[in-house]
């Protein structure tokens, strides 16, 4: 059974268009991240979602904005893309909210915008 | 703020060497070290991590790491790579009493046959 797993894998889209990315862990973990990562594969976190509450919100542009339905869930949704925003999403998940845990990482989205 | 640099970019070794990547970070508090791989197209998975005690860490694959703290440094080390390390490596501080994680930039571990 896949721990974190994110759809869609791929995502080609026009500049201007909206998209969602959706992120699902079974590991019955607390905290979910999403991290983008550039293409010099630096790796920036996002948000942070703790028993569904936002914890962390780094200093995103509000065209991006997560939502948590459940403890299990996380998507992110892209307003107005911008050429800017490809990467490849990563969202994670960690058994709590505590410096010392373990952060499991769910395969990836690689976004395109043209 | 913590903020971690990870020396090398790239590191080309032949396979069954030695290597040595390297991690520094910098915090004004006691921090918790951590090392994630990533393979090609995939998320990254812990190697191992240092909370406290040992500054001698083991982690998966063979792979290990010393912590230093007068050298604010969290080298990883493995005495003989194969083929199958060829990954980039990630190394990540979290500050004690925090719970954001900071990555480093990243090296590239390329294991030559």
């Amino acid at each position: 059974d896949t721990a974190v797993s994110q759809t869609p894998k791929y995502l080609v889209t026009q500049m201007g268009n909206d998209k969602s990315i959706k992120c699902e862990q079974n590991l019955g973990h607390d905290t979910m991240y999403w991290y983008k990562q550039d293409s010099k594969k630096f790796l920036k976190i996002m948000f942070s979602y703790n028993n569904k509450e936002l914890i962390i919100n780094e200093t995103v542009p509000n065209r991006f904005s997560p939502k948590s339905p459940d403890k299990a869930h996380l998507n992110l949704h892209i307003n107005s893309l911008e050429l800017g925003d490809s990467a490849v999403y990563f969202c994670a998940s960690s058994p709590g909210l505590t410096g010392t845990d373990t952060q499991y990482f769910g395969p990836g989205t690689r976004l395109t915008v043209l | 703020a913590q903020s971690v640099t990870q020396l090398d970019s790239q590191v080309p070794v032949f396979e069954e060497a030695p290597v040595e990547l390297r991690c520094n970070y910098s915090s004004s508090v006691s921090v918790y070290l951590f090392w994630y791989v990533q393979y090609p197209n995939q998320g990254l998975q812990l190697l191992l991590k240092y909370l406290s005690g040992s500054t001698l860490v083991k982690g998966i694959n063979g792979f290990e790491a010393e912590f230093n703290k007068s050298q604010t440094s969290f080298h990883l080390r493995k005495p003989s790579v194969h083929i199958s390390d060829t990954a980039e490596y990630f190394c990540a501080v979290t500050n004690t009493g925090g719970f954001k994680t900071i990555f480093g930039a990243g090296t590239r571990l390329f294991v030559k046959a």
